[in-house]
């Protein structure tokens, strides 16, 4: 069965970065996207960008350049996002989500990061 | 960025209602509609995506529709475990973008 598990969570202080990672099994990694969201606490979901695996292409918010960095690597089928410069403003739950040719059927479970001295 | 703009925000309805959650996009973005339930401590789950295709093991009580720039959910008799934030998003341009959800809670 298809799964997408996510580090845990991760506390961190203002100014660092903090890198995540979503472990795909159950499907071909390399022919799906993976898609990242944010949810800040109580509020709505931001879509922050995607990458396809099999060739590493990327689409982002442009919200979120220079934020947040996209990887994979093909031979552990894992996705990571690299956030940088944290402020408390990038507190909040992360979670990844693939893509075919229809949006987000599965998702990982969440990673909380709180940003906080 | 397209806006996708969900109405109501909240509503609490009774058990076996019928009850319809509805989103306006600020641009055509034609059959590239999905909508997705949050429960509390949950990650999302896509009920509907295509405007009106059912995803995999929702049930059946559960549809999607549109008409023009107007998309909705509709339950058709609400159970309990219907009681959660639903949020639609649209996926024809980037930035994938997301309406501000609807918080269904029960009366």
């Amino acid at each position: 069965q298809v799964k997408l598990l996510q580090s845990g969570a991760a506390l961190v202080k203002p100014g660092a970065s903090v890198k995540m990672s979503c472990k795909a099994s159950g499907y071909t990694f390399t022919d799906y996207w993976v898609s990242w969201v944010k949810q800040s606490h109580g509020k709505s979901l931001e879509w922050i960008g995607e990458i396809y695996p099999n060739s590493g292409a990327t689409n982002f918010n442009e919200k979120f350049k220079g934020k947040a960095t996209l990887t994979v690597d093909k031979s552990t089928s894992t996705a990571y996002m690299e956030l940088s410069r944290l402020t408390s403003e990038d507190s909040a739950i992360y979670y990844c989500t693939r893509e075919k040719i229809t949006p987000f059927d599965y998702w990982g479970q969440g990673v909380m990061v709180t940003v906080s001295s | 960025d397209i806006q996708m703009t969900q109405s109501p925000s909240s509503m609490s309805a009774s058990l076996g209602d019928r009850v319809t959650i509805t989103c306006r996009a600020s641009q055509d973005i034609g059959n590239y509609l999905s909508w997705f339930q949050q429960k509390p401590g949950k990650s999302p789950r896509r009920m509907i995506y295509g405007a009106t295709n059912l995803a995999a093991g929702v049930p059946s009580r559960f549809s999607g529709s549109r008409s023009g720039s107007d998309y909705s959910l509709t339950i058709s008799s609400l159970e309990s475990e219907d009681m959660a934030i639903y949020y639609c998003l649209q996926s024809i341009q980037y930035p994938w973008t997301f309406g501000g959800g609807t918080k269904l809670e029960l009366k």
